[in-house]
């Protein structure tokens, strides 16, 4: 079992809608979790992360961690084209500050 | 603030020569460094994990004698692929972390590498 599942196919979205990803960890003693954007032929930008229960809003983004369940998800509201991109979930694992990458999964946003 | 360098940002290079790619942390002190291969369409493999002052640890699968790791100051590191060959052709990017307490990694630019 990976550390970190990102399972979703490729996802598209009308612009203004919710995009909503999901993720998965096996660890249940990770403690931190973090959402980055990659665009094509660029390096990954985080944008949040979050290690307690519960929702973390930061503008149009608002990152969920349900320990109970094991699952993380980033929700964007108001999806602009410009979200279009790669979103890639990520676990610390372990007693070290090692990242487990999930796959990542592909937002199209639809003008 | 947190903002990381890479340099070159893209080579090409001859069979058989090395590569120095340089990985800087500009505004926060970096007390571990990571090096990333991605492949087109595929997600990241993590290379390696370097602190400073530290010998790096390599991941599984991944030769440490060709892939040199130099971690010498809480601002820099260093990636030299040594013996290059085409295979070797990649997206290679860094990431730096240290600034948060929750351990959340910033990454550089990349470095696109490709050996003819």
């Amino acid at each position: 079992q990976k550390e970190v599942e990102q399972n979703s196919g490729p996802l598209s979205v009308p612009e203004g809608a919710i995009a909503s990803l999901n993720c998965t960890y096996s660890d249940r003693g990770s403690q931190s979790f973090f959402w980055y954007r990659q665009y094509s032929g660029k390096s990954p930008e985080l944008i949040m992360f979050i290690y307690s229960n519960g929702d973390k809003e930061d503008g149009r983004f608002t990152a969920q961690l349900n320990k109970a369940s094991q699952y993380v998800s980033l929700l964007i509201r108001d999806s602009q084209p410009s979200d279009s991109a790669t979103y890639l979930c990520a676990g610390r694992v372990g007693g070290n500050n090692r990242l487990a990458f999930g796959k990542g999964n592909q937002v199209v946003v639809i003008p | 603030g947190a903002v990381v360098s890479q340099h070159p940002s893209r080579v090409i290079c001859k069979s058989g020569t090395s590569v120095k790619i340089e990985c800087r942390s500009l505004d926060f002190q970096a007390t571990t460094m990571f090096w990333y291969r991605q492949f087109p369409k595929q997600s990241l493999m993590l290379m390696a994990t370097s602190n400073e002052g530290s010998k790096a640890t390599y991941e599984q699968g991944v030769e440490k004698d060709k892939f040199l790791i130099n971690h010498a100051s809480l601002t820099l590191s260093t990636l030299t692929v040594t013996s290059a060959h085409p295979e070797d052709s990649s997206f290679y990017i860094c990431s730096a972390s240290g600034q948060g307490g929750n351990y959340e990694q910033y990454f550089g630019p990349g470095t696109r590498l490709t050996v003819t």
